[in-house]
């Protein structure tokens, strides 16, 4: 079952802040971050695990709430590189590694 | 970047034909997994592996199976092709080391598959 995803899509001018947020219906193991720029492959960006270790790409942060099995993404200063779908992948348990994605949040960063 | 090559990278085929897509890796990774990307839908997982002959199925295997002979090479074959299989296919692989640590998926470039 897909996590959801919001917003599906978001404007911003370099130097902006966004959140994207992430959530599931089933109790989650962990959640991952992908960034996918037109016409490439999707390429890893965060991990976060039940238990809060983390995982992380430089300027990009994350939280995960186990609770609410809930997950957000902080793009804080964006650049122009920002700009792609950012996906989330899910995984309810540590066996099997059955990852699920979200639909995925369209990020445009203007000039 | 992670040793992962899928072929072929583009083919049209027919409404009722088999086709099989290759992915093939370097890494000696236990995890493999097929993808589909679609608009609005985002990546859904089709199958994925877990070892030698250890498939699953995703969350829209149907008309869809898999087979993984040798760790490196994980094949998609879609036994009667349809119009509806037509998508961007994506495998991925993770190192996944068994029960106890959880990580990052390397993706392959991409499958155009047109089913006509």
């Amino acid at each position: 079952q897909q996590p959801v995803q919001s917003p599906q899509a978001v404007i911003l001018r370099e130097g902006e802040d966004a959140v994207i947020n992430c959530s599931s219906s089933k109790a989650l193991y962990s959640v991952h971050w992908y960034r996918q720029k037109h016409g490439e492959a999707p390429v890893f960006l965060m991990i976060l695990l039940k238990g809060g270790e983390q995982k992380g790409h430089e300027k990009i942060s994350a939280s995960f709430n186990e609770k609410k099995q809930q997950s957000s993404l902080y793009l804080t200063a964006s650049q122009l590189s920002y700009s792609g779908t950012y996906f989330c992948g899910t995984e309810s348990s540590n066996y099997g590694q059955n990852f699920v994605f979200g639909p995925g949040t369209r990020l445009s960063v203007l000039p | 970047d992670a040793g992962i090559t899928q072929s072929p990278r583009h083919k049209v085929t027919e409404t009722g034909t088999p086709v099989t897509l290759r992915c093939h890796q370097t890494e000696n990774h236990r995890y493999m997994y097929w993808y589909r990307q679609d608009p609005g839908h985002g990546l859904r997982l089709i199958h994925y592996s877990y070892g030698v002959k250890d498939t699953d199925k995703g969350e829209v295997s149907d008309g869809y199976s898999v087979s993984r002979s040798k760790t490196e090479d994980f094949l998609l074959t879609l036994e009667s092709a349809t119009s509806s299989q037509t998508s961007v296919y994506f495998c991925a692989i993770s190192k996944g080391t068994g029960s106890t640590k959880n990580t990052e998926a390397f993706f392959g470039q991409g499958t155009r598959l047109t089913v006509v």
